[in-house]
């Protein structure tokens, strides 16, 4: 069975310092990857995903995500935050064949400090 | 068009009541998701179709009972709910149940009070 661990439920950072969420998965096949972002009262939206080819990954408003299979990991990361970044983040996992449903990790909440 | 949109915003409603949310996508996706979202948890999965037949009902009370009326609109239709029922209320499209892979598009939510 899949499933997705996300490091810290919250996470502080400074403007301008770099943004690092943490997202662990467990597949025994080769996962399709995603990271959503949730501002307040809103839905979720697609930064950025993995399904085949390169690693590195680039996503919208600058973040971008490397999956690691030795590790298996996929973090997201941005070089610098802004305040506009303050919002929840859930790492997915997809299964790839059957039903092809979402596992979300439990969120991790990003706080941006001027 | 590249969104899904989901009336109302916000409901609040009695455990008597008979309530429905709409969603209508018109990406042409044939796959559409309910989600329900507690404050501060991750959405967990209700119901999914696929080109407007129910494929996966993850053991929802028949309190909630969804519908696909044509390949833009999905409703959910909500009856003697309960409080713990309150919640956001998300819905989702995909091009295609198999290709999930390209990510979902979800509308901003219903945010449900029972009361």
């Amino acid at each position: 069975a899949q499933s997705v661990t996300q490091l810290g439920s919250h996470v502080s950072v400074s403007e301008g310092a770099l943004v690092l969420l943490r997202c662990n998965y467990s597949s025994s096949v080769p996962p399709y990857l995603f990271w959503y972002v949730q501002y307040p009262n809103q839905g979720l939206q697609l930064l950025l995903k993995y399904t085949t080819g390169a690693t590195l990954v680039k996503g919208i408003n600058g973040f971008e995500a490397e999956f690691k299979k030795s590790e298996t990991s996929f973090h997201l990361t941005k070089p610098s935050a802004h305040m506009s970044d303050a919002a929840e983040y859930f790492c997915a996992v997809s299964e790839t064949s059957g039903t092809y449903k979402y596992i979300f990790g439990t969120g991790t909440r990003l706080k941006v400090l001027a | 068009d590249t969104e899904v949109t989901q009336t109302p915003k916000h409901l609040v409603m009695g455990m008597t009541n008979k309530k429905s949310l709409k969603c209508e996508q018109h990406m042409g996706h044939r796959a559409m998701y309910w989600y329900k979202q507690k404050a501060k948890k991750p959405p967990e999965l209700m119901f999914v179709y696929s080109y407007e037949k129910l494929s996966i009902n993850e053991s929802v009370p028949s309190r909630f009972s969804p519908e696909c009326p044509n390949s833009s609109l999905l409703n959910l239709h909500l009856h003697a709910l309960q409080p713990e029922d309150s919640a956001l209320y998300l819905c989702a499209s995909s091009s295609l149940l198999r290709d999930s892979y390209y990510g979902y598009t979800f509308g901003s939510g219903t945010r449900l009070t029972v009361v």
